[in-house]
């Protein structure tokens, strides 16, 4: 069975300094990996993605993530914290072999806080 | 170009009433899916659509919960006799389901949800 794990229910950072949000996975097969960000009241926003090929994904807003497969982990990074950044973070993963619908299994979150 | 619309924005209903919330899904994207986000389960799948199908229902929560789609795009998803337990944020995401090795790799965009209140 495929599942997602956010460690840290919530992370604080001070502006200006690198944050990381982690997340762990578990898939039978290949893994395709996904970032999105929700502000209050919204919906989810994309960030990034890793499907196949070079293991550091770039993303929106100065977003990066590392896929590592020998520990199953594609932890999101920014080298510098924005006060703007504060949101719940998802980390969500789906199998990328033929049966599946597509749908996105996601991690439980985790909120970031970033203070001035 | 516009993005995933969800309607009501918000939904305030009483315990037993059926409750319909819509979807418009980004022009072209053939496949959408319906999630349910709520405190106690977190993001949870409830159905999705290739064009008008849903090849799967299993992941409707209960009988109660029923949906459709039209013409490839516009979605609806019903909730009968709606419980207390069903209050939550209704998402809805499309995606242009491109396929390789039989499935998508392509993202999910989001609605903003409907927030649904069951009193």
């Amino acid at each position: 069975a495929q599942s997602v794990a956010q460690p840290e229910d919530q992370v604080n950072v001070a502006e200006g300094n690198p944050l990381t949000v982690k997340c762990t996975y578990s898939v039978s097969g290949n893994p395709y990996l996904f970032w999105y960000v929700q502000y209050p009241n919204r919906g989810l926003q994309f960030l990034l993605k890793y499907i196949t090929g070079d293991n550091l994904v770039k993303g929106s807003y100065g977003f990066e993530a590392e896929f590592n497969k020998s520990q199953t982990s594609f932890h999101l990074k920014k080298p510098s914290a924005l006060v703007s950044d504060s949101a719940l973070y998802f980390c969500a993963v789906r199998e990328s072999y033929g049966g599946s619908q597509g749908n996105l299994i996601f991690g439980k979150g985790t909120k970031l806080s970033v203070k001035p | 170009g516009a993005g995933v619309s969800q309607s009501p924005s918000n939904k305030v209903t009483e315990k037993g009433k059926d409750v319909e919330l819509r979807c418009d899904p980004i022009s072209g994207h053939t496949a959408l899916y319906w999630y349910r986000q709520s405190l106690g389960q977190g993001l949870e799948f409830l159905i999705y659509f290739q064009g008008n199908s849903a090849p799967d229902k299993s992941g409707l929560p209960s009988d109660r919960f029923s949906a459709e789609r039209t013409g490839g795009s516009v979605s609806t998803l019903t909730i009968q006799r709606t419980q207390q337990e069903d209050s939550a944020v209704y998402l809805c995401a499309s995606s242009s389901s491109r396929r390789v090795l039989g499935s998508s790799t392509d993202t999910q965009y989001f609605g903003p949800g409907t927030r649904l209140t069951v009193l």
